[in-house]
Protein backbone atom coordinates (compact mmCIF):
# COMPACT_ATOMS: atom_id res chain seq x y z
CA UNK A 1 0.00 0.00 0.00
CA UNK A 2 0.89 3.74 -0.40
CA UNK A 3 1.66 5.56 2.42
CA UNK A 4 3.55 8.55 3.86
CA UNK A 5 4.02 8.84 7.88
CA UNK A 6 4.64 12.02 9.58
CA UNK A 7 5.26 10.49 12.73
CA UNK A 8 5.48 14.32 14.58
CA UNK A 9 2.06 15.53 14.96
CA UNK A 10 3.52 18.91 16.78
CA UNK A 11 6.97 20.39 17.60
CA UNK A 12 7.94 23.63 19.11
CA UNK A 13 11.35 24.75 18.95
CA UNK A 14 13.09 27.62 20.29
CA UNK A 15 13.91 30.54 17.95
CA UNK A 16 17.31 29.92 16.22
CA UNK A 17 17.51 26.41 17.19
CA UNK A 18 17.93 23.48 14.48
CA UNK A 19 14.81 21.59 12.94
CA UNK A 20 14.42 18.11 11.79
CA UNK A 21 10.93 17.08 10.57
CA UNK A 22 10.64 13.18 9.51
CA UNK A 23 8.75 11.76 6.85
CA UNK A 24 8.89 7.78 6.04
CA UNK A 25 6.78 6.86 3.08
CA UNK A 26 5.75 3.32 1.57
CA UNK A 27 5.64 3.57 -2.49
CA UNK A 28 5.91 0.63 -4.97
CA UNK A 29 8.04 2.66 -7.17
CA UNK A 30 10.61 5.10 -6.71
CA UNK A 31 8.80 8.03 -6.40
CA UNK A 32 8.93 11.91 -6.11
CA UNK A 33 9.46 13.44 -3.11
CA UNK A 34 7.95 16.72 -1.43
CA UNK A 35 7.55 19.21 1.23
CA UNK A 36 5.75 21.90 1.16
CA UNK A 37 4.69 24.54 3.66
CA UNK A 38 1.55 25.86 4.24
CA UNK A 39 1.40 29.34 6.44
CA UNK A 40 -1.73 30.09 8.33
CA UNK A 41 -4.30 31.27 6.34
CA UNK A 42 -2.28 30.36 3.04
CA UNK A 43 -2.46 27.92 0.62
CA UNK A 44 0.26 24.99 0.01
CA UNK A 45 4.13 26.35 -1.33
CA UNK A 46 6.43 23.91 -2.24
CA UNK A 47 9.38 23.84 -0.44
CA UNK A 48 11.82 21.60 -2.09
CA UNK A 49 11.60 18.20 -4.37
CA UNK A 50 13.57 15.32 -5.04
CA UNK A 51 13.43 13.56 -8.44
CA UNK A 52 17.22 12.16 -8.92
CA UNK A 53 20.66 12.44 -8.42
CA UNK A 54 21.90 14.01 -4.99
CA UNK A 55 20.23 12.96 -2.32
CA UNK A 56 20.42 16.49 -0.25
CA UNK A 57 18.41 18.81 -2.13
CA UNK A 58 18.00 22.48 -1.04
CA UNK A 59 14.91 24.31 -1.04
CA UNK A 60 13.78 27.90 -0.59
CA UNK A 61 13.80 29.59 2.57
CA UNK A 62 16.98 27.60 3.67
CA UNK A 63 15.23 24.51 4.23
CA UNK A 64 17.17 21.06 2.82
CA UNK A 65 15.98 17.33 2.76
CA UNK A 66 18.16 13.70 2.19
CA UNK A 67 16.59 11.28 0.57
CA UNK A 68 17.56 8.03 2.17
CA UNK A 69 16.42 4.94 -0.22
CA UNK A 70 16.90 2.01 2.48
CA UNK A 71 15.09 4.03 5.17
CA UNK A 72 12.85 4.89 2.60
CA UNK A 73 12.72 8.61 4.44
CA UNK A 74 12.61 12.31 2.98
CA UNK A 75 13.58 14.19 6.20
CA UNK A 76 13.23 17.96 5.98
CA UNK A 77 15.98 19.90 7.94
CA UNK A 78 16.56 23.94 8.39
CA UNK A 79 19.83 24.75 10.88
CA UNK A 80 18.21 28.06 12.71
CA UNK A 81 14.62 28.42 12.84
CA UNK A 82 12.96 32.22 12.06
CA UNK A 83 9.66 32.82 13.78
CA UNK A 84 8.57 33.41 10.51
CA UNK A 85 8.68 29.25 10.02
CA UNK A 86 5.82 28.54 12.40
CA UNK A 87 3.25 26.71 9.68
CA UNK A 88 2.17 23.35 9.04
CA UNK A 89 4.49 20.55 6.49
CA UNK A 90 3.43 18.62 4.45
CA UNK A 91 5.61 15.38 2.86
CA UNK A 92 4.24 14.27 -0.35
CA UNK A 93 4.93 11.01 -2.60
CA UNK A 94 4.30 10.83 -6.44
CA UNK A 95 4.32 8.89 -9.85
CA UNK A 96 8.15 9.50 -11.86
CA UNK A 97 7.86 10.57 -15.24
CA UNK A 98 4.62 12.22 -16.96
CA UNK A 99 2.13 9.62 -17.22
CA UNK A 100 -1.61 10.79 -16.89
CA UNK A 101 -2.14 9.51 -13.25
CA UNK A 102 -0.29 12.28 -11.08
CA UNK A 103 -1.82 11.67 -8.02
CA UNK A 104 0.36 12.56 -4.84
CA UNK A 105 0.00 10.63 -1.70
CA UNK A 106 0.06 13.36 1.66
CA UNK A 107 1.58 12.59 4.77
CA UNK A 108 -1.12 13.81 7.62
CA UNK A 109 1.22 17.42 8.38
CA UNK A 110 3.53 18.35 10.94
CA UNK A 111 2.55 21.83 12.83
CA UNK A 112 5.29 24.00 13.55
CA UNK A 113 5.31 26.23 16.66
CA UNK A 114 8.45 28.85 17.49
CA UNK A 115 8.81 29.77 20.59
CA UNK A 116 10.45 33.60 20.79
CA UNK B 1 3.45 33.25 -13.59
CA UNK B 2 2.10 29.91 -12.80
CA UNK B 3 -0.69 30.13 -10.82
CA UNK B 4 -4.12 28.12 -10.03
CA UNK B 5 -6.95 30.49 -8.80
CA UNK B 6 -10.16 29.58 -7.26
CA UNK B 7 -13.13 31.40 -5.91
CA UNK B 8 -14.81 32.44 -3.82
CA UNK B 9 -11.95 32.59 -0.63
CA UNK B 10 -14.71 32.59 1.77
CA UNK B 11 -18.48 31.08 1.56
CA UNK B 12 -21.09 30.81 4.53
CA UNK B 13 -24.15 28.80 2.72
CA UNK B 14 -27.09 26.64 3.81
CA UNK B 15 -27.99 23.33 4.22
CA UNK B 16 -29.47 22.44 0.68
CA UNK B 17 -28.05 25.28 -1.38
CA UNK B 18 -26.35 24.21 -4.84
CA UNK B 19 -23.27 26.44 -4.60
CA UNK B 20 -20.13 25.95 -7.00
CA UNK B 21 -16.10 26.51 -6.30
CA UNK B 22 -14.18 27.65 -9.44
CA UNK B 23 -10.55 26.81 -10.46
CA UNK B 24 -8.37 27.80 -13.31
CA UNK B 25 -4.91 27.62 -13.99
CA UNK B 26 -2.62 28.73 -16.36
CA UNK B 27 -0.05 26.23 -16.72
CA UNK B 28 -1.74 23.64 -19.62
CA UNK B 29 -1.65 20.64 -17.09
CA UNK B 30 -3.83 17.98 -17.87
CA UNK B 31 -3.87 16.43 -13.97
CA UNK B 32 -6.29 18.62 -11.56
CA UNK B 33 -7.56 17.80 -8.49
CA UNK B 34 -9.53 19.33 -6.07
CA UNK B 35 -8.83 18.63 -1.68
CA UNK B 36 -10.58 18.71 1.34
CA UNK B 37 -8.58 19.71 4.60
CA UNK B 38 -9.85 19.15 7.92
CA UNK B 39 -8.22 19.24 11.55
CA UNK B 40 -6.03 15.78 11.92
CA UNK B 41 -6.71 14.40 9.16
CA UNK B 42 -4.38 16.40 6.32
CA UNK B 43 -5.79 16.82 2.60
CA UNK B 44 -7.80 14.25 1.24
CA UNK B 45 -8.71 14.10 -2.74
CA UNK B 46 -12.20 14.30 -3.62
CA UNK B 47 -12.08 14.28 -7.60
CA UNK B 48 -9.31 14.38 -9.97
CA UNK B 49 -9.24 14.79 -13.89
CA UNK B 50 -6.23 13.69 -16.10
CA UNK B 51 -7.70 15.52 -18.97
CA UNK B 52 -10.75 17.15 -20.66
CA UNK B 53 -14.15 14.94 -20.48
CA UNK B 54 -11.90 12.58 -17.96
CA UNK B 55 -12.72 12.98 -14.76
CA UNK B 56 -12.56 10.15 -11.61
CA UNK B 57 -13.28 9.91 -7.90
CA UNK B 58 -11.00 10.64 -5.07
CA UNK B 59 -10.67 9.58 -1.51
CA UNK B 60 -13.70 10.92 -0.29
CA UNK B 61 -16.30 12.12 -3.10
CA UNK B 62 -19.40 11.68 -2.29
CA UNK B 63 -21.54 14.57 -1.81
CA UNK B 64 -19.46 16.56 -4.68
CA UNK B 65 -19.26 16.47 -8.16
CA UNK B 66 -17.09 18.17 -11.05
CA UNK B 67 -16.81 18.89 -14.69
CA UNK B 68 -13.77 19.50 -16.61
CA UNK B 69 -15.01 20.65 -20.34
CA UNK B 70 -11.86 23.03 -20.89
CA UNK B 71 -8.35 22.40 -19.77
CA UNK B 72 -7.82 25.29 -17.37
CA UNK B 73 -11.04 25.21 -15.46
CA UNK B 74 -12.29 22.53 -12.95
CA UNK B 75 -15.01 23.26 -10.92
CA UNK B 76 -16.03 21.94 -7.82
CA UNK B 77 -20.24 21.45 -7.09
CA UNK B 78 -21.82 21.01 -4.31
CA UNK B 79 -25.61 19.96 -5.65
CA UNK B 80 -27.27 20.02 -1.91
CA UNK B 81 -24.27 20.93 0.76
CA UNK B 82 -24.30 19.64 4.17
CA UNK B 83 -22.59 20.96 7.69
CA UNK B 84 -20.42 17.79 7.47
CA UNK B 85 -18.74 19.73 3.90
CA UNK B 86 -18.10 22.72 6.09
CA UNK B 87 -13.83 22.54 5.38
CA UNK B 88 -10.97 24.15 3.61
CA UNK B 89 -10.91 23.70 -0.08
CA UNK B 90 -7.94 23.51 -2.18
CA UNK B 91 -7.37 22.97 -6.07
CA UNK B 92 -4.26 21.89 -7.21
CA UNK B 93 -2.97 21.58 -10.72
CA UNK B 94 0.08 19.26 -11.49
CA UNK B 95 2.45 19.32 -13.92
CA UNK B 96 5.39 16.41 -14.68
CA UNK B 97 6.91 17.52 -11.60
CA UNK B 98 5.19 19.55 -8.47
CA UNK B 99 1.33 20.32 -8.01
CA UNK B 100 0.79 23.67 -7.98
CA UNK B 101 -2.07 24.73 -5.63
CA UNK B 102 -4.98 27.48 -5.24
CA UNK B 103 -5.27 29.60 -2.26
CA UNK B 104 -7.95 27.60 -0.98
CA UNK B 105 -11.59 28.00 0.04
CA UNK B 106 -12.83 28.11 3.11
CA UNK B 107 -16.33 26.28 3.22
CA UNK B 108 -18.81 27.09 6.38
CA UNK B 109 -22.61 25.12 5.80
CA UNK B 110 -24.94 26.00 8.30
Amino acid sequence: AQSVTQPDIHITVSEGASLELRCNYSYGATPYLFWYVQSPGQGLQLLLKYFSGDTLVQGIKGFEAEFKRSQSSFNLRKPSVHWSDAAEYFCAVGPAGGGNNRKLIWGLGTSLAVNP
Amino acid sequence: EAQVTQNPRYLITVTGKKLTVTCSQNMNHEYMSWYRQDPGLGLRQIYYSMNVEVTDKGDVPEGYKVSRKEKRNFPLILESPSPNQTSLYFCASRGPSEAFFGQGTRLTVV
